[in-house]
């Protein structure tokens, strides 16, 4: 049973451009969401997707997008990259529903915004 | 809306002692609560998830106890270790389909 599997692992990028980070979910998890980490914050919920449609939004922009695909992994899209966007961004999966498991999570992707 | 405060913030104890970090929340109508482990620039690792039906889970050393009507959690480590220091996370969970709400965590420091 494979884990939660995240890339890139790390990014730079300047302000005004645009990042996509990809995000697997585990084996018989249908649900994934996203957070955001700022530095020596707790992660702030970006949003859900189940069914390929989001499902459950945090307070984030319309320029954070996001995809989900028929083989449950998703895309996380963030247009007009600014300074405050850097971050530790985490991808989790889970069951519909919660599980007997919770939430697994991804080793994350260190976005850095120049 | 649901809040999560963990306390303290920081923690520095000598190697062999036991310890107990701290975990409360606004709303008492929880679904689970979970408890992750998350090392310097990593993702997070599940330790204990508490169903909102029980009072307490155990692995290891690691003991993490749940009382939904005062809003409180902790997470009780026993014999602590080098190995244990990191960021402790506590996560709680409205409901089945409601996202993870977290504090911003215990920074434990176990020194050899």
């Amino acid at each position: 049973e494979t884990g939660v599997t995240q890339s890139p692992t790390h990014l730079i990028k300047t302000r005004g451009q645009q990042v996509t980070l990809r995000c697997s979910s585990q084996s018989g998890h249908n649900t994934v969401s996203w957070y955001q980490q700022a530095l020596g914050q707790g992660p702030q919920f970006i949003f859900q997707y189940y069914r390929e449609e989001e499902n459950g939004r945090g307070n984030f922009p319309p320029r954070f997008s996001g995809l989900q695909f028929p083989n449950y992994s998703s895309e996380l899209n963030v247009n007009a990259l600014e300074l405050d966007d850097s971050a530790l961004y985490l991808c989790a999966s889970s069951p519909w529903g919660g599980g007997i498991g919770g939430y697994t999570f991804g080793s994350g992707t260190r976005l850095t915004v120049v | 809306k649901q809040e999560v405060t963990q306390i303290p913030a920081a923690l520095s104890v000598p190697e062999g002692e036991n310890l107990v970090l701290n975990c409360s929340f606004t709303d008492s109508a929880i679904y689970n609560l979970q408890w992750f482990r998350q090392d310097p620039g990593k993702g997070l690792t599940s330790l204990l998830l508490i169903q909102s039906s029980q009072r307490e889970q155990t692995s290891g050393r690691l003991n993490a106890s749940l009382d939904k009507s005062s809003g409180r959690s902790t997470l009780y480590i026993a014999a602590s270790q080098p190995g244990d220091s990191a960021t402790y996370l506590c996560a709680v969970r409205n409901s089945g389909n409601t996202p993870l709400v977290f504090g911003k965590g215990t920074r434990l420091s176990v020194i050899a």
